[in-house]
């Protein structure tokens, strides 16, 4: 197991198209969490899996926003109709136990530029 | 709403220069603590986690203490390297229940000149 994958790394879509990416976590991790980094602020958090149940949205995942993370493994995040607003780094987190030192493991992002 | 400030912002020094960085966050329910350093089209890398009042960390030249009665963190670098040259977040636990979301300060962006 090589660590939180994310993909793509880069994606440029045009306003309006909708976009998919996807999160491989660590294989015996049952949480799974996505945040986004706008320019100049710090991760924000958007949404949490303890397997596969959503058990919790931040009020920035708009309407647009669908995450799911069927039979508790990989988990897609879809933009829909895209903004340039929308434009960030998007994060993905596992953790089996995030009360242990080191408990978060990050993937290494998805970029997206809404042109 | 929970808010975790950094300071400062961005960072210019000197190889071999020593630095430290400041993480201010609300006292009242406080869990933990973590820094993580984030270079340039890599994953966010785990410092410390850190929990106790009066704690102290140390991993080679980056050393973190934590005071939770008045909410603040320091994380200093002894002789800075090139290879230092990252942004440094901090993040406290946050949110009811069983969630334990990160929620994250701006960031302090270090550049490190040879």
């Amino acid at each position: 197991d090589t660590g939180v994958s994310q993909d793509p790394r880069h994606k440029i879509t045009k306003r309006g198209q909708n976009v998919t990416f996807r999160c491989d976590p660590i294989s015996e991790h049952n949480r799974l969490y996505w945040y986004r980094q706008t320019l100049g602020q710090g991760p924000e958090f958007l949404t949490y899996f303890q397997n596969e149940a959503q058990l919790e949205k931040s009020r920035l995942l708009s309407d647009r926003f669908s995450a799911e993370r069927p039979k508790g493994s990989f988990s897609t995040l879809e933009i829909q109709r895209t903004e340039q607003g929308d434009s960030a780094m998007y994060l993905c987190a596992s953790s089996l136990n995030p009360r242990q030192p080191y408990g978060y493991t990050f993937g290494s992002g998805t970029r997206l530029t809404v042109v | 709403i929970l808010n975790v400030e950094q300071s400062p912002q961005s960072l210019h020094v000197q190889e071999g220069d020593s630095t430290n960085f400041t993480c201010s966050f609300p006292s009242s329910n406080f869990y933990a603590l973590h820094w993580y350093r984030w270079e340039t089209a890599k994953s966010p890398e785990a410092l410390f986690v850190m929990t106790l009042n009066g704690d102290e960390k140390k991993k080679g030249r980056i050393s973190a203490t934590l005071n939770t009665k008045e909410g603040y963190s320091y994380l200093y670098i002894k002789g800075s390297q090139p290879e230092d040259s990252a942004t440094y977040l901090c993040a406290i636990v946050g949110g009811s229940g069983a969630t334990n979301k990160l929620i994250f300060g701006t960031g302090t962006l270090l550049a490190v000149q040879p």
